[in-house]
């Protein structure tokens, strides 16, 4: 059974400070998804990883991928309020019919 | 605009009556899926299906039907709710079978079986 583990699964920051979200998962997969949601939202796509050593970055946000470590991190830059939600990553371990997702990180940026 | 929309958003309803929960895309994605959630579990899929006429269990199927009669609608039926199907549900859909591309998430419909 894939396991996806998110940590930490708190996170209250300040604004113009780093730090990096983890995604472990538990099974061999090469398909990574990172999403948003915002209280009240639907979840938003934030970026589709879909081979080891891949790294997306779309502002604030980095994402990667490691396969060997079955690992993903999402990394924020000079954090801003506006990046306050919830953040969950998912595994898709069957080339696109199943994805598994972890329990979500709820980042909150203060000023 | 590429949308996916579920209606109705809000339900309160009460054990044994059977509801659905439509799904409906525009993006002729083949592949679409339930999901439900609940805090401290994040999202778990109910049922997905990667085309017309096909459908399979996701990890947490007991209690819901799903039926794939055209591309573009996936409703979601529950033949006898009980109050632990109380949850977010959120239908989501894609192309290339969900594997190069993302998923598209609908806007939720929160229920409540009383």
């Amino acid at each position: 059974e894939l396991k996806v583990e998110q940590n930490p699964l708190f996170l209250s920051m300040q604004e113009e400070k780093n730090y990096t979200i983890y995604c472990n998962y538990s099974t061999t997969s090469d398909r990574l998804y990172w999403y948003r949601q915002d209280p009240g939202k639907s979840l938003e796509s934030l970026f589709v990883l879909l081979s080891n050593g891949a790294v997306k970055q779309e502002g604030r946000l980095m994402a990667s991928l490691d396969t060997k470590a079955r690992l993903s991190t999402l990394h924020i830059t000079a954090a801003v309020h506006d990046l306050s939600a919830t953040y969950f990553c998912a595994v898709d371990m069957t080339s696109g019919s199943r994805l598994t997702f972890g329990e979500g990180t709820q980042l909150t940026v203060n000023p | 605009e590429a949308q996916v929309t579920q209606n109705p958003r809000y339900l309160i309803t009460v054990t044994g009556k059977k509801l659905t929960v439509t799904c409906s895309q525009n993006m002729n994605h083949e592949y679409m899926s339930w999901y439900r959630q609940d805090p401290g579990l994040g999202l778990r899929q109910i049922y997905y299906s990667m085309n017309v006429e096909v459908t399979d269990k996701g990890d947490v199927p007991e209690g819901y039907k799903v039926s794939r009669k055209e591309k573009r609608n996936f409703p979601l039926i529950l033949e006898s709710p009980s109050p632990n199907q109380t949850s977010l549900y959120f239908c989501a859909s894609s192309s290339l079978a969900g594997g190069a591309d993302t998923q598209y998430f609908g806007p939720g419909t929160r229920l409540t079986v009383l």
